[in-house]
């Protein structure tokens, strides 16, 4: 248990669902992430949030959609995918600037079909 | 942008063993991350180098930072199945403004 929980573990969605990926922390940090891994990949983050605001955006597409309501809890939210985006999306929290450790969820196994 | 190479990509070693995985960056290495990660599930942190010589270890593992390299090794005294998994290192570059990672080395101990 790293203090970081992710729901759901595993999600299988068509190409022109709506879902949403969810994480919360235990953990009284301020700054939360949202990571995908690839098969063979490194780690890409894809958005950051410090008290509620993001701060980083990398070059995500707009069929992500993050969501970040308070320090505890941040959603992610998927619509009209792409099979490529199949993967697993990882959040992580630190107390506050990225370079304080940041502790991982367990991920969410997204499939694209 | 910085890069991480970790070397070698696969390992498999018999229990008992000792190993190393290196992780060698293309800029200078600010901080460095070890994690840990079974298949299919999240990391879990192992340790954190800030200074060039800095040397930690935590059971049996230990990591070290040598800035001049811009390189960090890992290593494994005495090898176990429970240290089977894949072990990722994370790095600031001071600029980027977020943690670069490697692609990560796949560890397998056979008993």
């Amino acid at each position: 248990e790293t203090g970081v929980t992710q729901t759901p573990r595993h999600l299988v969605m068509g190409m022109t669902n709506k879902k949403s990926l969810k994480c919360e922390q235990h953990l009284g940090h301020n700054a939360m992430y949202w990571y995908k891994q690839s098969a063979k990949k490194p780690l890409e983050l894809m958005f950051v949030y410090n008290f509620k605001e993001q701060t980083e955006n990398n070059s995500v597409p707009s069929r992500f959609s993050p969501e970040c309501p308070n320090s505890s809890h941040l959603f992610l939210h998927l619509h009209t995918l792409q099979p490529e985006d199949s993967a697993l999306y990882l959040c992580a929290s630190s107390q506050g600037s990225y370079t304080d450790t940041q502790y991982f969820g367990p991920g969410t196994r997204l499939t694209v079909l | 942008s910085q890069e991480l190479e970790q070397s070698p990509q696969s390992l498999i070693v018999q229990e008992g063993k000792n190993l190393t995985i290196n992780c060698t960056s293309s800029k200078t290495l600010y901080g460095l991350y070890w994690y840990k990660q079974k298949y299919g599930e999240g990391l879990i942190f192992l340790m954190m180098l800030q200074k060039g010589g800095e040397e930690k270890s935590h059971e049996k593992i230990t990591a070290k930072l040598d800035e001049k390299k811009q390189q960090s090794s890992l290593h494994i005294t005495a090898s176990q199945p429970s240290h089977a998994g894949i072990y990722l290192c994370g790095a600031d570059s001071g600029s980027a403004r977020q943690l670069t990672f490697g692609s990560g080395t796949q560890l397998t101990v056979l008993p």
